[in-house]
């Protein structure tokens, strides 16, 4: 199986930051990634979906790079809403998610 | 629009089986997929597998081989996750999501959840 290692698995951040969170896949995935977030309660959503392609209706502060083994989701300026859980999730091989990165409130 | 509306909460003994339906509306069920994500209480997102709406192919994850079955009822655009022989870790909430499978698979539009208590 692929396992996927994400980093940090929390971080503090304040409004209007650059976040910056990292997918590790045990081996090469060519660009089959995609990133989710969750907030409390409630079921994921999708952000991210071939390493970089932004799906419909997310605001263009998020992004998505890397290929291979190593992946970056990235929050060019953190709004309240963005406050959640975010999830990678590989596809190439069966499908495996992350662990997760909580991202809380500075 | 395009929606995922899943059964209720369901509360079962260790030993027993459950059940969970998802209805879709608001697309063309044939062409996609359905997955099944479950969340264990304060953990992190577990994939169960998927089923091809179009065709019926399956793709399970390997820890719950034997015990999960998935299938499609394309005359009422319904899939469902049944689970076996649950046990003690099998309480979470189940997810099911629509499937896009080609080119790249992904989940874009998810169910609000459904609670499996299991406990004696």
């Amino acid at each position: 199986d692929i396992q996927m290692t994400q980093s940090p698995s929390s971080l503090s951040a304040s409004v209007g930051d650059r976040v910056t969170i990292t997918c590790r896949a045990s081996q090469s995935i060519s660009s089959y990634l995609n990133w989710y977030q969750q907030k409390p309660g409630k079921a994921p959503k999708l952000l991210i979906y071939a390493a970089s392609s932004l799906q419909s209706g997310v605001p263009s502060r998020f992004s998505g790079s890397g290929s291979g083994t190593d992946f970056t989701l990235t929050i060019s300026s953190l709004q309240p809403e963005d406050f959640a859980t975010y999830y990678c999730q590989q596809s190439y091989s069966t499908c495996h998610f992350g662990g997760g990165t909580k991202v809380e409130i500075k | 629009q395009v929606q995922l509306v899943q059964s209720g909460a369901e509360v079962k003994k260790p030993g027993a089986s459950v059940k969970v339906s998802c209805k879709a509306s608001g697309y063309t069920f044939t062409s996609y997929g359905i997955s099944w994500v479950r969340q264990a209480p304060g953990q992190g997102l577990e994939w169960m597998g998927w089923i091809s709406a179009y065709n019926g192919n399956t793709n399970y994850a390997q820890k719950l081989q034997g015990r999960v079955t998935m299938t499609t009822d394309t005359s009422t655009s319904t899939a469902y996750m049944e689970l076996r022989s649950l046990r003690s870790d099998d309480t979470a909430v189940y997810y099911c999501a629509r499937a896009s499978l080609k080119p790249y698979y992904y989940m874009d539009v998810w169910g609000k959840g459904t609670t499996v208590t299991v406990s004696s």
